[in-house]
């Protein structure tokens, strides 16, 4: 079968840095796509790794391990607008993206 | 009309009736997808279209179905509704699929069937 998981819900400071992980178990692998939710709108693009390693962008950094179907999404300088939900998606066998259930990432000031 | 759109924002629907969902996309994507979106579940794919004039089947097809008459066009049938589909609803689209190309998503409609 194929799986995504991520924690449910995660709870970081103002100020500080946060790892949301993401692991998964695909019938093939075309690349891991990040994505931020606030809650009530669409989903948006954070990243895209289809290799080993570490991209990053700004506050926001993301790894991939094909090896141990492991990705995480690295989170500095939290900001109360970075409260919002943070989508893990599988490009698989057949392209289409396969998705985690998401991370509700709670900021306290 | 700049990015995707989509009619309409919100709908509150007898059991039994005959639905269409709205998706217009003017980035000239090739690929388009219908999602819904429930709570504590990820986003499952309903159907997809790689290009005009051809369809997919995703996770959840049943009860669906869809057309892609145009590249800019990609609507969603609900042809009987029923209570299970009340759920949110977000179109997306992309360049090619499989080329990492990220998917770009409508504000999506709130479906209750009752």
């Amino acid at each position: 079968g194929q799986n995504i998981d991520q924690p449910t819900e995660m709870t970081a400071t103002e100020g500080a840095i946060v790892q949301i992980n993401c692991t998964y178990q695909t019938s093939g692998f075309n690349g891991l796509f990040w994505y931020q939710q606030h809650a009530g709108e669409a989903p948006t693009f954070l990243s895209y790794n289809v290799l080993d390693g570490l991209e990053e962008k700004g506050r926001f950094s993301s790894f991939l391990s094909r090896s141990k179907g492991y990705s995480y999404l690295l989170l500095k300088e939290l900001q109360m607008k970075d409260s919002a939900s943070y989508l893990c998606a599988v490009t698989g066998s057949n392209y289409q993206l396969i998705w985690g259930a998401g991370t509700k990432l709670i900021i306290k000031p | 009309i700049a990015g995707i759109t989509q009619a309409p924002t919100s709908q509150i629907l007898a059991a039994g009736r005959r639905m269409t969902l709205r998706c217009t996309q003017d980035m000239r994507h090739n690929a388009m997808y219908w999602y819904r979106q429930d709570l504590g579940l990820g986003l499952r794919l309903i159907h997809y279209s790689n290009t005009a004039g051809t369809t997919g089947k995703g996770e959840v097809p049943d009860g669906y179905s869809v057309s892609r008459a145009n590249t800019d066009d990609f609507p969603l049938t609900l042809a009987s509704a029923v209570p299970s589909q009340t759920s949110v609803y977000f179109c997306a689209s992309s360049g090619l699929a499989g080329e990492g190309n990220e998917q770009f998503f409508g504000p999506g409609t709130r479906l209750t069937v009752l």
